[in-house]
């Protein structure tokens, strides 16, 4: 039982560039989601699927793109890399929205640089 | 704005003592309260999670406190041992059907011999 995985784990990109980051659970979760963590700043939600073809904007959506591939995959995708999109790239899922109280899930991140 | 606020930022303890962590919250209306820790280089792992009725919550030697009325939580760390160093993290999930958690900045914590 792996819970959440990422891939890849590091990435550096130059300015303009394009890549998919994959994130995958194996507890059944009907939730997931992608956040951001950057110096001095709480994580921020980027978007958020609250259930198998379903997609929503978080706080952060600008500059990303989301896919709910199926159950078990939920991918993020940058079109044009850009330097303020350097940051720490955490997925999460949950059983149901965390709203009513579910634990979340993380997984162990993927450090992103845009040059 | 919804804000949630950690004090203190950093802290150093001794190994085997009890600290702790304050966390100030705006959100409101507000549904629950968690407590995250985070390795360096890893994602969060929970630690509690508190209702707007729950008073305390224990998770081994981490015990949280909520007061809804004042708007603060605190999470004590009893007998703390070199691997409670980590960085602990605030959330707050408002109430009214939202789904975006509000996360603090942390409080980064080290033990030391």
């Amino acid at each position: 039982n792996a819970g959440v995985t990422q891939t890849p784990k590091f990435q550096v990109l130059k300015t303009g560039q394009s890549m998919t980051l994959q994130c995958a659970q194996d507890m059944n979760h009907n939730s997931m989601y992608w956040y951001r963590q950057d110096p001095g700043m709480g994580l921020r939600l980027i978007y958020y699927s609250a259930s198998e073809g379903t997609t929503d904007k978080g706080e952060v959506p600008n500059g990303y793109n989301v896919s709910r591939l199926n159950k078990r995959e939920f991918s993020l995708r940058l079109e044009s890399a850009a330097p303020s999109q350097t940051s720490v790239y955490f997925c999460a899922s949950s059983e149901a929205l965390v709203r009513a109280g579910y634990e979340q899930y993380f997984g162990p991140g993927t450090r992103l640089t845009v040059t | 704005k919804n804000q949630v606020e950690q004090s203190p930022q950093s802290l150093i303890i001794l190994e085997g003592k009890n600290c702790t962590l304050q966390c100030n919250y705006t959100v409101s209306p507000f549904s629950n309260l968690r407590w995250y820790k985070q390795d360096t280089g890893r994602g969060p792992v929970s630690l509690t999670i508190m209702t707007f009725s729950e008073n305390t919550k224990s998770n081994g030697r981490y015990t949280a406190t909520l007061d809804a009325d004042t708007k603060q939580s605190s999470l004590h760390i009893t007998a703390s041992q070199l691997s409670d160093s980590a960085s602990y993290i605030c959330v707050v999930t408002p109430g009214g059907g939202g789904n975006k958690l509000t996360f603090g900045t942390g409080t980064q914590l080290k033990v030391e011999l």
